[in-house]
C-alpha cells in the first residue's frame, strides 16, 4: 500500500501564483523527499527534509514537515509555466532501506 | 560527478518475448540500486532493490527478475513478457551509507508489450 499520498491530485494555476501541494503518510519516517517529473521523463530530486526538521527552503521551493500530523507540504512561489510537471513525495520509513512514493500531484501553470 | 544511464529509451516487444533492461551508474561506488515501474498517471511501484553485488530484494511477486552482476550495473529481465508488463521503468541509485539521501533517477524506459 502507498505510504505517501499527495493532495490534490491535480492543480491548475496562473503564472505568478503560488502552488501548494500536500503529502500525508502513515508510519514514522527517517526523511521525506519531494521529486519533480516532467512528462515522459525520469524523476528529479528537489528537496529532502529529515524527521527532525520542520522547514526547508531551496530557491522558490519551501517544504514543511509536521511529524505529529504525519504530513508535509511543498510550496512553489511565483510559479512559472516551466514548473508544469508532476510532483511526488517519497517517504523513507524507519528501519526500511527504501522509499515509497505517492501517486503525485499534477501541476499545470498557465502562462 | 555521478551519472546514471538507462537504456533503451523505448521498447516494443511481443507477448512471450524476453526482456533485458540495463542500468549503469558512474562516478560512485557501492550504491544502492533500484528498479521502479510507473503506470500511466500513477506513482512509482518499487520492483527490486539491491545493496550490493548479487544481493537482490524483490518487492512484488511478478514476471520479472533482477540481477546485479557488477557493483554499478543493475539489470531487469523477464523470460516471457506479459501484456501487464507494459509501463515506464525507472532505475535509480542512492548513497549506501545511511538512508538519509535522495534518489537519482535514470531517464526511464517506456516498454510496450503487444
Amino acid at each position: 500500500s502507498q505510504q505517501g499520498e499527495e493532495d490534490p491530485q491535480a492543480l491548475s494555476i496562473q503564472e505568478g501564483e503560488n502552488a501548494t501541494m500536500n503529502c500525508s503518510y502513515k508510519t514514522s519516517i527517517n526523511n521525506l523527499q519531494w521529486y519533480r517529473q516532467n512528462s515522459g521523463r525520469g524523476l528529479v530530486h528537489l528537496i529532502l527534509i529529515r524527521s527532525n526538521e520542520r522547514e526547508k527552503h531551496s530557491g522558490r521551493l519551501r517544504v514543511t514537515l509536521d511529524t505529529s500530523k504525519k504530513s508535509s507540504s511543498l510550496l512553489i512561489t511565483a510559479s512559472r509555466a516551466a514548473d508544469t510537471a508532476s510532483y511526488f513525495c517519497a517517504t523513507a520509513p524507519l528501519g526500511a532501506g527504501k522509499s515509497t512514493f505517492g501517486d503525485g500531484t499534477t501541476l499545470t501553470v498557465k502562462p | 560527478s555521478q551519472t546514471i544511464h538507462q537504456w533503451p529509451a523505448t521498447l516494443v516487444q511481443p507477448v512471450g518475448s524476453p526482456l533485458s533492461l540495463e542500468c549503469t551508474v558512474e562516478g560512485t561506488s557501492n550504491p544502492n540500486l533500484y528498479w521502479y515501474r510507473q503506470a500511466a498517471g500513477r506513482g512509482l511501484q518499487l520492483l527490486f532493490y539491491s545493496v550490493g553485488i548479487g544481493q537482490i530484494s524483490s518487492e512484488v511477486p511478478q514476471n520479472l527478475s533482477a540481477s546485479r552482476p557488477q557493483d554499478r550495473q543493475f539489470i531487469l529481465s523477464s523470460k516471457k513478457l506479459l501484456l501487464s508488463d507494459s509501463g515506464f521503468y525507472l532505475c535509480a541509485w542512492s548513497v549506501r551509507r545511511g538512508w538519509d539521501y535522495g534518489y537519482t533517477f535514470g531517464s526511464g524506459t517506456r516498454l510496450t508489450v503487444v
